[in-house]
């Protein structure tokens, strides 16, 4: 059964700092990986979907990597900002395509 | 273009009653997801269709819980009867297809039993 773990719980980071969330999942057999962000009392976002093939992606500010061997994967943000300030959430697709949500890094940049 | 729509975004019930949420995916999306978020965890699969058909209900409280979608478009899914511990964001979600595709999620119904 896939696990996946999010480290830390929380974060709270200076505006303009770069930073890394981190993300460990149990079964390297995954078939995709998928950082989300979650804003209080909404819905999740898509941000970056990760084929099992691929190492990384990336979107304006945002750069997500894979290691599948190690079970690991990294969502770097560059320069954050106050808007960045949410709940991101990994997950992992396994063979049988449903997503494993771990729990989530709570993210507050600080003007 | 529009995104996954839910109806409706909050209710509060006593336990033992029960309560209906509606979800339609976007338009074109053969897969269709509900997932239970309990407040400070990450979202938990309930059910799964492709089109009008179940593909994974291995989490669904059936005993509780029932789930449909009629003409493969729109969703509902039931609690019968509510229990405190049903307290949570109730998440639909919906991809082209299976797999490899993004799933894009609606704003949740929250709901508490009280």
């Amino acid at each position: 059964k896939q696990e996946v773990t999010q480290i830390p719980a929380a974060l709270s980071v200076p505006e303009g700092e770069n930073l890394v969330l981190n993300c460990s999942f149990t079964d390297s057999a995954i078939y995709n990986l998928q950082w989300f962000r979650q804003d209080p009392g909404k819905g999740l976002t898509s941000l970056l979907l990760i084929q099992s093939s691929q190492r990384e992606q990336t979107s304006g500010r945002l750069n997500a990597s894979l290691d599948k061997s190690s079970g690991r994967s990294t969502l770097y943000i560059a320069a954050s900002q106050p808007g960045d300030s949410a709940t991101y959430l990994c997950a992992a697709s396994g063979s049988a395509r449903q997503l494993t949500f771990g729990s989530g890094t709570q993210l507050t940049v600080l003007p | 273009e529009a995104g996954v729509a839910q109806s409706p975004r909050y209710k509060i019930i006593e336990k033992r009653q029960s309560v209906a949420f509606w979800c339609n995916p976007i338009s074109g999306h053969a897969t269709l997801y509900w997932y239970q978020q309990i407040l400070g965890q990450g979202p938990k699969l309930l059910i799964q269709f492709q089109n009008n058909g179940v593909v994974d209900d291995s989490q669904l409280p059936k005993d509780r819980f029932s789930a449909e979608r009629l003409k493969g478009v729109d969703s509902t899914l039931k609690i019968q009867p509510a229990k405190l511990e049903d307290s949570a964001v109730y998440l639909c979600a919906s991809s082209f297809l299976l797999g490899a595709y993004e799933q894009y999620f609606g704003p949740g119904t929250r709901l508490t039993v009280t």
